[in-house]
């Protein structure tokens, strides 16, 4: 099993929509939390760090539930750029590398 | 720029070939982090740097992967008796230091392709 699991999609949704992607990790001594985007033949970058308490910004709402090892990200009125992969990622406590999902892959149309 | 550069951006390699890839990461992070992702897959962890050692190797697949960062800042990532399935990109990252609350930042990457 993978130490983080998100469903690859694609995700196909139009302009204004809602969408939101979950993921789940097996690692319960996983500590920090993040969401990065990565667009097509580019590198990741952080999106967003998932808080306990959740947390939003602007059209984005990340959640954590530590109990059930499970990151959600809501996309509210999505845009065409907001076309791209969206990898869910996790940090241990007690090391420093980051451990990566697959991504799930949104397409916004128009 | 102010960025993690890697070298060189695109590379196509002979089987059996040995190939090297650079990764400067930003100016005063001590944290360098390579990763490989293949197509369709997130990035692999393969070996992480706290300074000039290798606090973490534990992604390397295999012998034939090696990595260096002898004096704190540039790193290269050697690759010997290169194989069709290393083909990848190879991404470096780099970050202020370890400490949990820093944010990870990605160079472009290395397209390795091995004919």
């Amino acid at each position: 099993r993978k130490e983080v699991e998100q469903d690859p999609g694609p995700f196909n949704v139009p302009e204004g929509a809602t969408v939101a992607f979950n993921c789940t990790y097996s690692n319960s001594a996983s500590q920090s939390f993040f969401w990065y985007r990565q667009d097509c033949r580019k590198e990741p970058k952080l999106l967003m760090s998932v808080y306990s308490s959740g947390n939003e910004d602007g059209r984005f709402t990340a959640q954590l539930n530590r109990a059930s090892q499970y990151i959600s990200l809501l996309i509210r009125d999505s845009k065409l750029s907001d076309s791209a992969t969206y990898l869910c990622v996790v940090r241990s406590y007690n090391t420093d590398k980051l451990i990566f999902g697959t991504g799930t892959r949104l397409q916004v149309f128009p | 720029g102010a960025g993690v550069s890697q070298t060189p951006s695109n590379k196509v390699t002979e089987k059996g070939k040995y190939v090297e890839l650079r990764c400067d990461p930003i100016s005063g992070h001590t944290a360098l982090y390579w990763y490989r992702q293949s197509l369709g897959q997130g990035p692999e962890f393969l070996i992480y740097f706290q300074g000039t050692g290798a606090a973490d190797d534990s992604g390397l697949p295999n012998d034939r992967f090696f990595a260096v960062r002898p004096e704190g800042s540039v790193s290269t990532l050697k690759i010997q008796r290169t194989e069709r399935g290393d083909s990848a990109v190879y991404l470096c990252a780099s970050s202020l230091d370890s400490n949990s609350g820093n944010t990870i930042y990605f160079g472009e990457g290395s397209w390795l392709t091995v004919v």
